[in-house]
């Protein structure tokens, strides 16, 4: 089955600064790939998701890249800011309703 | 409205207790989800129902038994807990063939 693995686990950056988070996928028929931000004691929140016909796609201060190829895709987060802290998970469907989540990351931005 | 609700934010029984959880939501989507998510873990998928009818049972104990009584709703059922299936459980909802799933806020269990 799908198997997603996420890195890095914890990532501390400077306000600022830009983050990156990286996912591979092992089932070349996966299609869809959101990406889900938890804050503490919160619901994993749906901040952007790409779909496999697609190779970047952005939301302000954050974008998401898909390397089909390599089976591999990114969150970008630019100009961090403290808000952005939480628990980054990543996930991959293959035209079905079940996700396959990432282990997470933890993304910690300092003042 | 855009939101997933779920009651209550939380609960705590006993290994005897029959309790349930109960989701809603109102933004027309026909498939829903129960996850259980353990501390500084992912979400863990339970059960999907589609088009009010359950689709994927992740091999989850009976102790456990969703009820989907309409597209708005989506129960869970529980008896006979252990300790160890306290968890956060959250309920999602997703339109069918989009798989955009939205997350409601959880319900904190806790099973002494």
């Amino acid at each position: 089955g799908e198997n997603v693995e996420q890195h890095p686990s914890t990532l501390s950056v400077q306000e600022g600064d830009s983050a990156v988070i990286k996912c591979t996928y092992s089932d070349s028929a996966s299609n869809y790939f959101p990406w889900y931000k938890q804050e503490l004691g919160k619901r994993p929140q749906l901040i952007i998701d790409i779909r496999s016909n697609v190779g970047e796609k952005k939301d302000q201060r954050i974008a998401v890249t898909l390397n089909k190829t390599a089976k591999h895709f990114s969150l970008h987060i630019t100009e961090t800011q403290p808000e952005d802290s939480a628990v980054y998970f990543c996930a991959a469907s293959m035209n079905t309703d079940k996700l396959i989540f990432g282990t997470g990351t933890r993304l910690q931005v300092f003042p | 409205d855009t939101e997933v609700t779920q009651t209550p934010k939380h609960l705590v029984m006993g290994m005897t207790n029959k309790k349930s959880l109960k989701c809603e939501q109102h933004m027309g989507h026909r498939a829903m989800y129960w996850y259980k998510q353990k501390a500084k873990k992912p979400p863990e998928l339970m059960f999907v129902y589609s088009y009010e009818k359950l689709s994927i049972n992740e091999s989850v104990p009976s102790r456990f038994s969703p009820e989907c009584p309409n597209s708005s709703l989506l129960n869970l059922h529980l008896h006979a807990l252990q300790p160890e299936d306290s968890a956060l459980y959250l309920c999602a909802s997703s339109q069918v063939l989009t798989y955009e799933q939205y997350f409601g806020p959880g319900t904190r269990l806790t099973v002494t």
